[in-house]
This record gives C-alpha cells, sequence and structure tokens, in this order.
C-alpha cells in the first residue's frame, strides 16, 4: 500500500464547476497536510496549509483533512481555465517536517 | 516576491560524469531541501540540510550523492558519478522553519543522462 493514495485524474471540467481533489493516507504520523499545484515542467507551488484536522478556506481554495479516516480534500469553487495544472498533495510528520510525501498528482483542465 | 532560483535549467550529461546542480535558497530560509521527479512519476524527497549538515536522507540519497552549502547563499547537489536513472527534474526547496511543511521550491534543473 502507497503511503499516500491520491485519485488519478485526468479531470476535465467546465468553467465555473466545484472540482474535488483527494487524497488518502496510511501514515498515523502525519501532521501537517499541503495542496500545491504544479504547472508543466515547473516546480510544485503551495496553495494550502493545514495543520492536523480540520478545514481552511483561501479565496476560492477549500483544504479539509479528516485524520480520523485519514482523508484530505481540496476544494475549487467557481473554477477557471487558469487552474488547469497538476495538483498534488503532500504530508509530512512532526519531525523533519520538510521531508514531504507526495501523491501522485492529479491533472485538472478546465474548459472555457 | 522571494524566490528559489536554480541554475541551470536544463543539463545534459553522459553517463558517468560528474553534475552539480545549484540552488539559491530564499535569503532569510534555514532549511533546505532537494527533490527530484522523473518524468510521469511523483516528487520524491532526497535530502534535508540544516545548520550545515545532512538531517536526514532517501534511500535514492546513495554515496554518488552529496550536498553542500559553499557559502551563504548556494546550496549544490553534486552527483559524483552519472547514471541513466538519474535522468529526472530535480527540485530544490527550503523553508524558514524545520516543521510544518511549508516548502518553497524553485523551478528545477532537467538532468538528461545519455
Amino acid at each position: 500500500q502507497k503511503e499516500v493514495e491520491q485519485d488519478p485524474g485526468p479531470l476535465s471540467v467546465p468553467e465555473g464547476a466545484i472540482v474535488s481533489l483527494n487524497c488518502t493516507y496510511s501514515n498515523s504520523a502525519f501532521q501537517y497536510f499541503m495542496w500545491y499545484r504544479q504547472y508543466s515542467r515547473k516546480g510544485p507551488e503551495l496553495l494550502m496549509y493545514t495543520y492536523s484536522s480540520g478545514n481552511k478556506e483561501d479565496g476560492r481554495f477549500t483544504a479539509q483533512v479528516d485524520k480520523s479516516s485519514k482523508y484530505i480534500s481540496l476544494f475549487i469553487r467557481d473554477s477557471q481555465p487558469s487552474d488547469s495544472a497538476t495538483y498534488l498533495c503532500a504530508m509530512s510528520g512532526d519531525t523533519n517536517a520538510g521531508k514531504s510525501t507526495f501523491g501522485d498528482g492529479t491533472t485538472l483542465t478546465v474548459k472555457p | 516576491e522571494p524566490e528559489v532560483t536554480q541554475t541551470p535549467s536544463h543539463q545534459v550529461t553522459q553517463m558517468g560524469q560528474e553534475v552539480i546542480l545549484r540552488c539559491v535558497p530564499i535569503s532569510n530560509h534555514l532549511y533546505f531541501y532537494w527533490y527530484r521527479q522523473i518524468l510521469g512519476q511523483k516528487v520524491e524527497f532526497l535530502v534535508s540540510f540544516y545548520n550545515n549538515e545532512i538531517s536526514e536522507k532517501s534511500e535514492i540519497f546513495d554515496d554518488q550523492f552529496s550536498v553542500e552549502r559553499p557559502d551563504g547563499s548556494n546550496f549544490t547537489l553534486k552527483i559524483r558519478s552519472t547514471k541513466l536513472e538519474d535522468s529526472a527534474m530535480y527540485f530544490c526547496a527550503s523553508s524558514e522553519r524545520g516543521t510544518g511543511g511549508k516548502l518553497f521550491f524553485g523551478s528545477g534543473t532537467q538532468l538528461s543522462v545519455l
């Protein structure tokens, strides 16, 4: 079993749709949960960051963490063509939290 | 906005040659990392570096790899004798603190080993 599993995609939605991206994990030591956006052949860009369980909202983006189910989600409201990218979930523990374990990524295309 | 810069953006080398990938982390960051991404695969942790020493390394980071902070601004990854399977995009990242997982990545160096 992979330590982090991400819904594979690809995902194609019309502009304005609500997008749901999801990851599950098996390591109970994970405490920090991140979502990165990656454009083709570029470095990951931090989008959302959550510590432990709960929700966090930033503009059109909402991150949810359910540690009891070992499940995290990223919701994008009113999706735009500029949201088209690969989205990576990543997780780390308390010790050396810079050592993040990434999911495989979900490629999202938002069509005008 | 401060950013992590990496040079070169592309590096082509022959198998068995040494390569050095360079990074300038964000200036007030204290923790530095190298990750790599083989084409079509996930981003993988290689090594973390703090206070002039390696704090953790993955199984990938074997004796052929080394890291160095030669001065107050640069952070380098050296691969001593490259192999075909070292072909990947290498990302440098930095963070302000060692906890929290908030990494800031550079744009990467695409390494092609022929």
